[in-house]
This record gives structure tokens, C-alpha cells and sequence, in this order.
């Protein structure tokens, strides 16, 4: 079973912080790093997929950042607004696995007023 | 809308009854997924699809089995549901033909095992 990990768990910000979250995974086999968005009550919602070391992605407010070599990327939310409310979940594709996700169990975030 | 329809949406059935969750995709995609949302596990696998009969297992098969006999639909069967199973399901298509696309999700299913 593949070992993906997203850090922190959960986070509370006020509404106008920048916040950041950590997804890492194993960085042999690489194929593709994804991000979820996922409002309670909703399906997941793909933000971002990323294939090379190196990369940006950047929705709106919302960027990531992938590094291969060493199995982590992260995303940023700038000036966070109450409807960034939700769980954001990574997951990477590898070689070799068929093509497949594994989530990590995600970062809740709450934006507050 | 990339066209997902799972039926039932929600559902409440008896511990030892055989039970079949159903996605229906209108796109022809090749690649189909059934995830189940568990507290704590977000998001596992439980058997995905690479084409017309070609299924593979994923991270929590053990009680499930899947059929794809046409492009569009893609069943799960819990054959003897156990109250372990009280989840919700989703199923998802991949977007474009190649590795690494984006997945799409349908709305779940809900359901309960007594």
C-alpha cells in the first residue's frame, strides 16, 4: 500500500490569511501528482495535476507546487475566503501500477469570518 | 458535466443480502473507478476499470467484485454485505485516454448495512 501523507490534518484560518498544505509520497515510480478539492456534502473536485519536477499550477487564488526528487508537493491558498472551506486531497499516479489513484486522507480547512 | 450517474443514491439493506451499485457514464470513457469514503481513510480504492471486461483490484477489493460488459456502465457487487461496508461510493471516470488525467466523480451512494 502506497504511503501518502498530508499535513496538517486539519487547519482554522481567518478570512484574508494565506495558508499552505503538504502532500508527500514515495518519489520512485513517479508518474503524476493530483489535488482534490472537496466541499462536505459534494464529490471531489480535481484542482491541479502535475507531472514534472519543478512544476507550478496556479486556479485563481490557488497554486501548487510539485518536487519529484523528493516526494512532496505543496499547495497554497492566498487570501482565503470562506468558500475555500473544505478538504483538500492529494493523490499521486505511479509506473507500473495501472492508472491509479492513491489519496492521502487529506487536509480539512476552515476559513472563518 | 462529464456525465456520471450512480444509482441507487442511497440505500439500506440487511447484513447477508447481495447488493449492486451501478455507474453509468454517457462520455465513453475508458478508465472507471469505484472509491468508497471512509472517516479517518478518506478516499481507497476498491476496484477500477481500463476497459470492456479488463478490471483490476484496488486497495480494499476483499468482498467486492465488479463487471464492465459495456463502455458505459460499471457495477459493484458487495455478494454478501456486512455491516463493515456501510460506506459511501463513488465511482469516477478519467478524463481523456491517457495516464495521469484528471478523474471526475459521480455524487455516491449512500449506503447502509443493518
Amino acid at each position: 500500500i502506497l504511503n501518502v501523507e498530508q499535513s496538517p490534518q486539519s487547519l482554522h484560518v481567518q478570512e484574508g490569511d494565506s495558508t499552505n498544505f503538504t502532500c508527500s509520497f514515495p518519489s520512485s515510480n513517479f508518474y503524476a501528482l493530483h489535488w482534490y478539492r472537496w466541499e462536505t456534502a459534494k464529490s471531489p473536485e480535481a484542482l491541479f495535476v502535475m507531472t514534472l519536477n519543478g512544476d507550478e499550477k496556479k486556479k485563481g487564488r490557488i497554486s501548487a507546487t510539485l518536487n519529484t526528487k523528493e516526494g512532496y508537493s505543496y499547495l497554497y491558498i492566498k487570501g482565503s475566503q470562506p468558500e475555500d472551506s473544505a478538504t483538500y486531497l492529494c493523490a499521486p499516479t505511479l509506473t507500473g501500477g495501472g492508472n491509479k489513484l492513491t489519496f492521502g486522507t487529506g487536509t480539512q480547512l476552515k476559513v472563518e469570518l | 458535466d462529464a456525465g456520471i450517474t450512480q444509482s441507487p443514491r442511497h440505500k439500506v439493506t440487511e447484513t447477508g443480502t447481495p447488493v449492486t451499485l451501478r455507474c453509468h457514464q454517457t462520455e465513453n470513457h475508458r478508465y472507471m473507478y469505484w472509491y468508497r469514503q471512509d472517516p479517518g481513510h478518506g478516499l481507497r480504492l476498491i476496484h477500477y476499470s481500463y476497459g470492456v471486461k479488463d478490471t483490476d483490484k484496488g486497495e480494499v477489493s476483499d468482498g467486492y467484485s465488479v463487471s464492465r460488459s459495456k463502455t458505459e456502465d460499471f457495477l459493484l457487487t458487495l455478494e454478501s454485505a456486512t455491516s463493515s461496508q456501510t460506506s459511501v461510493y463513488f465511482c469516477a471516470i478519467s478524463l481523456g485516454a491517457g495516464w495521469g488525467q484528471p478523474q471526475h466523480f459521480g455524487d455516491g451512494t449512500r449506503l447502509s448495512i443493518l
